[in-house]
Protein backbone atom coordinates (compact mmCIF):
# COMPACT_ATOMS: atom_id res chain seq x y z
CA UNK A 1 0.00 0.00 0.00
CA UNK A 2 1.16 3.38 -0.44
CA UNK A 3 0.83 6.44 1.69
CA UNK A 4 2.34 10.33 1.90
CA UNK A 5 2.89 12.47 5.14
CA UNK A 6 2.48 15.78 4.24
CA UNK A 7 4.23 17.74 7.74
CA UNK A 8 2.68 20.40 9.22
CA UNK A 9 -0.71 21.11 8.47
CA UNK A 10 -0.04 24.72 8.28
CA UNK A 11 3.32 26.76 7.25
CA UNK A 12 3.45 30.52 7.28
CA UNK A 13 6.11 32.14 5.78
CA UNK A 14 6.82 36.64 4.78
CA UNK A 15 6.41 37.44 0.98
CA UNK A 16 10.33 36.80 0.09
CA UNK A 17 11.09 34.07 1.95
CA UNK A 18 11.92 30.60 1.43
CA UNK A 19 9.10 28.21 0.88
CA UNK A 20 9.74 24.56 1.83
CA UNK A 21 6.67 21.94 2.28
CA UNK A 22 7.48 18.70 3.35
CA UNK A 23 6.47 15.12 1.77
CA UNK A 24 7.57 11.78 2.93
CA UNK A 25 6.21 8.74 0.65
CA UNK A 26 6.20 5.24 1.55
CA UNK A 27 5.50 2.81 -1.62
CA UNK A 28 6.80 -0.73 -2.06
CA UNK A 29 7.45 0.20 -5.84
CA UNK A 30 8.93 2.75 -7.38
CA UNK A 31 6.72 5.40 -7.27
CA UNK A 32 5.44 8.30 -8.99
CA UNK A 33 4.74 11.69 -7.38
CA UNK A 34 3.14 14.51 -7.47
CA UNK A 35 2.59 18.04 -5.95
CA UNK A 36 -0.81 19.74 -6.62
CA UNK A 37 -2.20 23.18 -5.58
CA UNK A 38 -5.65 23.80 -4.37
CA UNK A 39 -7.01 27.35 -4.10
CA UNK A 40 -10.02 28.24 -2.49
CA UNK A 41 -13.09 26.39 -3.89
CA UNK A 42 -11.48 25.61 -6.98
CA UNK A 43 -9.90 22.07 -7.90
CA UNK A 44 -6.80 20.77 -8.11
CA UNK A 45 -4.21 21.88 -10.37
CA UNK A 46 -0.46 19.78 -10.88
CA UNK A 47 2.06 21.76 -9.92
CA UNK A 48 4.76 19.30 -10.70
CA UNK A 49 5.86 15.70 -11.25
CA UNK A 50 8.33 12.55 -10.26
CA UNK A 51 8.15 9.40 -13.33
CA UNK A 52 11.56 8.17 -12.57
CA UNK A 53 13.53 10.77 -14.90
CA UNK A 54 15.28 13.68 -13.17
CA UNK A 55 15.16 13.48 -9.65
CA UNK A 56 14.99 17.23 -9.55
CA UNK A 57 11.57 18.06 -11.05
CA UNK A 58 10.92 21.95 -11.97
CA UNK A 59 7.21 23.21 -12.11
CA UNK A 60 5.13 25.85 -12.23
CA UNK A 61 5.01 29.17 -10.71
CA UNK A 62 8.52 28.85 -9.76
CA UNK A 63 8.23 25.81 -7.62
CA UNK A 64 10.51 22.67 -7.14
CA UNK A 65 11.15 19.14 -5.40
CA UNK A 66 13.78 17.13 -5.20
CA UNK A 67 13.20 13.10 -5.04
CA UNK A 68 15.09 11.51 -2.79
CA UNK A 69 15.23 8.01 -2.57
CA UNK A 70 17.02 7.39 0.64
CA UNK A 71 15.39 10.18 2.25
CA UNK A 72 11.74 8.36 0.96
CA UNK A 73 11.27 12.13 0.72
CA UNK A 74 9.96 14.44 -2.03
CA UNK A 75 9.67 18.58 -0.43
CA UNK A 76 8.49 21.29 -2.32
CA UNK A 77 10.50 24.34 -2.48
CA UNK A 78 10.08 27.90 -3.97
CA UNK A 79 13.22 30.34 -3.55
CA UNK A 80 11.27 33.35 -2.77
CA UNK A 81 7.18 33.29 -1.78
CA UNK A 82 4.82 35.52 -3.54
CA UNK A 83 1.12 36.78 -2.06
CA UNK A 84 -0.66 34.91 -4.78
CA UNK A 85 1.37 31.36 -3.50
CA UNK A 86 -1.01 31.42 -0.56
CA UNK A 87 -3.32 27.96 -1.47
CA UNK A 88 -3.00 24.63 -0.25
CA UNK A 89 -0.33 21.89 -1.46
CA UNK A 90 -0.80 18.63 -1.55
CA UNK A 91 1.45 15.51 -2.06
CA UNK A 92 0.79 12.59 -4.09
CA UNK A 93 2.30 8.99 -4.46
CA UNK A 94 0.89 6.75 -7.64
CA UNK A 95 1.09 3.79 -8.99
CA UNK A 96 2.41 2.46 -12.12
CA UNK A 97 -1.17 0.67 -13.06
CA UNK A 98 -4.18 2.70 -12.53
CA UNK A 99 -2.45 5.99 -12.35
CA UNK A 100 -5.01 6.56 -9.58
CA UNK A 101 -3.45 9.25 -7.09
CA UNK A 102 -2.60 8.66 -3.06
CA UNK A 103 -2.86 12.18 -1.54
CA UNK A 104 -1.27 13.30 2.06
CA UNK A 105 -3.66 15.37 4.41
CA UNK A 106 -2.25 18.83 2.82
CA UNK A 107 -0.23 21.97 4.03
CA UNK A 108 -1.54 25.18 4.21
CA UNK A 109 0.49 27.95 3.00
CA UNK A 110 -0.01 31.07 4.14
CA UNK A 111 2.40 34.05 3.39
CA UNK A 112 2.55 37.65 5.11
CA UNK A 113 3.27 41.32 3.23
CA UNK B 1 -10.53 22.97 -25.54
CA UNK B 2 -12.50 22.38 -22.36
CA UNK B 3 -10.82 20.80 -19.66
CA UNK B 4 -12.47 18.65 -17.19
CA UNK B 5 -16.29 19.82 -16.42
CA UNK B 6 -18.24 19.07 -13.11
CA UNK B 7 -22.32 19.50 -12.38
CA UNK B 8 -23.70 20.83 -10.86
CA UNK B 9 -21.36 22.68 -8.61
CA UNK B 10 -22.97 22.78 -5.74
CA UNK B 11 -25.81 20.77 -3.76
CA UNK B 12 -27.58 20.23 -0.87
CA UNK B 13 -29.06 17.13 0.45
CA UNK B 14 -30.58 15.30 3.29
CA UNK B 15 -29.93 12.50 5.01
CA UNK B 16 -31.07 8.98 3.55
CA UNK B 17 -31.81 10.63 -0.19
CA UNK B 18 -29.89 9.92 -3.05
CA UNK B 19 -27.83 11.67 -5.26
CA UNK B 20 -26.04 11.82 -8.91
CA UNK B 21 -23.02 14.29 -9.97
CA UNK B 22 -21.93 13.96 -13.08
CA UNK B 23 -18.71 14.70 -14.64
CA UNK B 24 -17.23 15.39 -18.54
CA UNK B 25 -13.73 14.28 -19.44
CA UNK B 26 -11.33 16.53 -21.30
CA UNK B 27 -11.27 15.89 -25.17
CA UNK B 28 -9.28 12.87 -25.94
CA UNK B 29 -9.59 11.14 -22.89
CA UNK B 30 -11.03 7.87 -21.80
CA UNK B 31 -10.90 7.18 -18.57
CA UNK B 32 -12.59 8.57 -15.07
CA UNK B 33 -11.33 8.87 -11.83
CA UNK B 34 -13.56 9.98 -8.63
CA UNK B 35 -12.55 11.46 -5.51
CA UNK B 36 -14.31 12.65 -2.52
CA UNK B 37 -12.71 15.39 -0.39
CA UNK B 38 -13.66 15.97 3.17
CA UNK B 39 -13.10 19.57 4.50
CA UNK B 40 -9.37 19.45 5.53
CA UNK B 41 -8.34 16.88 4.64
CA UNK B 42 -6.68 15.20 1.22
CA UNK B 43 -8.89 13.82 -1.96
CA UNK B 44 -9.46 9.82 -1.29
CA UNK B 45 -9.99 7.59 -4.12
CA UNK B 46 -13.52 6.03 -4.90
CA UNK B 47 -13.36 4.58 -8.01
CA UNK B 48 -12.36 4.36 -11.71
CA UNK B 49 -13.75 4.00 -15.21
CA UNK B 50 -12.25 2.80 -18.32
CA UNK B 51 -14.69 1.25 -21.25
CA UNK B 52 -17.64 1.61 -19.50
CA UNK B 53 -16.17 -0.68 -16.55
CA UNK B 54 -15.20 -0.04 -13.11
CA UNK B 55 -11.65 -1.21 -12.68
CA UNK B 56 -10.37 0.09 -9.92
CA UNK B 57 -12.21 0.69 -6.30
CA UNK B 58 -11.06 2.73 -3.40
CA UNK B 59 -12.42 1.78 0.17
CA UNK B 60 -15.36 3.30 -0.64
CA UNK B 61 -18.94 1.53 0.84
CA UNK B 62 -21.22 -0.09 -2.14
CA UNK B 63 -23.79 3.20 -1.54
CA UNK B 64 -21.26 4.72 -4.01
CA UNK B 65 -21.55 4.24 -7.57
CA UNK B 66 -21.11 4.99 -10.68
CA UNK B 67 -21.01 4.67 -14.89
CA UNK B 68 -19.42 5.58 -17.33
CA UNK B 69 -21.18 6.22 -20.31
CA UNK B 70 -20.05 5.66 -24.61
CA UNK B 71 -18.89 9.12 -24.95
CA UNK B 72 -16.68 8.80 -21.59
CA UNK B 73 -18.55 10.88 -19.27
CA UNK B 74 -19.35 9.42 -16.34
CA UNK B 75 -21.67 9.81 -13.11
CA UNK B 76 -21.23 8.97 -9.44
CA UNK B 77 -24.02 7.94 -7.57
CA UNK B 78 -24.31 8.28 -3.45
CA UNK B 79 -27.60 6.24 -1.90
CA UNK B 80 -28.69 6.58 1.58
CA UNK B 81 -26.66 9.72 2.57
CA UNK B 82 -24.83 10.25 5.93
CA UNK B 83 -23.88 13.44 7.35
CA UNK B 84 -20.60 12.17 6.74
CA UNK B 85 -20.57 12.44 3.13
CA UNK B 86 -20.57 16.16 3.23
CA UNK B 87 -17.64 16.72 0.89
CA UNK B 88 -15.70 18.25 -2.53
CA UNK B 89 -16.41 15.35 -5.02
CA UNK B 90 -13.78 16.01 -7.40
CA UNK B 91 -13.79 13.92 -11.28
CA UNK B 92 -10.16 13.53 -13.23
CA UNK B 93 -9.86 12.45 -16.34
CA UNK B 94 -6.74 10.98 -18.16
CA UNK B 95 -5.50 8.57 -21.19
CA UNK B 96 -4.89 5.43 -21.13
CA UNK B 97 -1.44 5.08 -22.85
CA UNK B 98 -0.72 1.70 -22.51
CA UNK B 99 2.63 -0.27 -20.81
CA UNK B 100 3.81 0.83 -17.68
CA UNK B 101 3.70 4.88 -17.92
CA UNK B 102 1.91 6.99 -15.91
CA UNK B 103 -1.30 8.15 -17.14
CA UNK B 104 -1.45 11.79 -16.48
CA UNK B 105 -4.59 13.05 -14.24
CA UNK B 106 -6.80 16.24 -14.98
CA UNK B 107 -9.23 17.44 -12.28
CA UNK B 108 -12.59 19.36 -12.40
CA UNK B 109 -13.52 21.97 -10.28
CA UNK B 110 -15.54 19.48 -8.26
CA UNK B 111 -18.99 19.23 -6.78
CA UNK B 112 -19.56 20.43 -3.37
CA UNK B 113 -22.33 18.41 -1.44
CA UNK B 114 -23.68 19.24 1.42
CA UNK B 115 -26.46 16.28 3.50
CA UNK B 116 -27.92 17.95 5.83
Amino acid sequence: AQSVTQLGSHVSVSEGALVLLRCNYSSSVPPYLFWYVQYPNQGLQLLLKYTSAATLVKGINGFEAEFKKSETSFHLTKPSAHMSDAAEYFCAVSDRGYSTLTFGKGTMLLVSP
Amino acid sequence: DAGVTQSPTHLIKTRGQQVTLRCSPKSGHDTVSWYQQALGQGPQFIFQYYEEEERQRGNFPDRFSGHQFPNYSSELNVNALLLGDSALYLCASSLVAGGNTYNEQFFGPGTRLTVL
